[in-house]
């Protein structure tokens, strides 16, 4: 079974200073997807940003960035300019390529992150 | 567009009361996702649906569990009897049929569920 740790239970930022969230994740599969949810005080879960597991290139989302390193299993979300509005929890996700796994995403423990004016 | 409305939004009952938790997927997703979250154990997968029908419900703690989708518009969680341990969030997600596979889920507002 996969398994995925946020070792940072929580992380605070001054505001327009750029940020790292840890991610490392277990499994025995070359191909996966992996992600960063945020879920902000309103509890609504809201994707940040997905990697796909065979590209070699880290994806990137305006000021959001990862570090992608298979060989080593780390998946850390950086965060740039930091903003009062990026304060939430942020989860880090796996989900496998094989079809009997069907849609299941396996979370990490989450991460809190304060943004500070 | 409407997201995922899930209800209610919080919900204090008394152990060994029924409880039933709704949600309304976005229009023309194919997938329905329960998901709960409490500190000790995150988020996790309960029951999922394709198409109305139960694809997974490995996650489902024990028979006081169910779930139901009788349309495309509308899901039930129901727990009885509820027990002070069910307290947690409760998360409605859905997603197409194209986004299934790369893990994009649109997820509610939750349902904050407490069992006294």
């Amino acid at each position: 079974a996969q398994t995925v740790t946020q070792s940072q239970p929580e992380m605070s930022v001054q505001e327009a200073e750029t940020v790292t969230l840890s991610c490392t994740y277990d499994t025995s599969e070359s191909d996966y997807y992996l992600f960063w949810y945020k879920q902000p005080p309103s509890r609504q879960m809201i994707l940040v940003i997905r990697q796909e597991a065979y590209k070699q290139q880290n994806a990137t989302e305006n000021r959001f960035s990862v570090n992608f390193q298979k060989a080593a299993k780390s998946f850390s979300l950086k965060i740039s300019d930091s903003q009062l509005g990026d304060a939430a929890m942020y989860f880090c996700a796996y989900r496998s390529e094989e079809e009997t796994s069907g849609s299941r995403l396996t979370f990490g423990e989450g991460t809190q992150l304060t943004v500070n004016p | 567009d409407a997201g995922v409305i899930q209800s209610p939004r919080h919900e204090v009952t008394e152990m060994g009361q029924e409880v039933t938790l709704r949600c309304k997927p976005i229009s023309g997703h194919d997938y329905l996702f329960w998901y709960r979250q409490t500190m000790m154990r995150g988020l996790e997968l309960l029951i999922y649906f394709n198409n109305n029908v139960p694809i997974d419900d490995s996650g489902m703690p024990e028979d006081r569990f169910s779930a139901k989708m009788p349309n495309a518009s509308f899901s039930t969680l129901k727990i009885q009897p509820s027990e002070p341990r069910d307290s947690a969030v409760y998360f409605c997600a859905s997603t197409s049929r194209d986004r299934v596979y790369t893990g994009e889920l649109f997820f509610g507002e939750g349902s904050r569920l407490t069992v006294l």
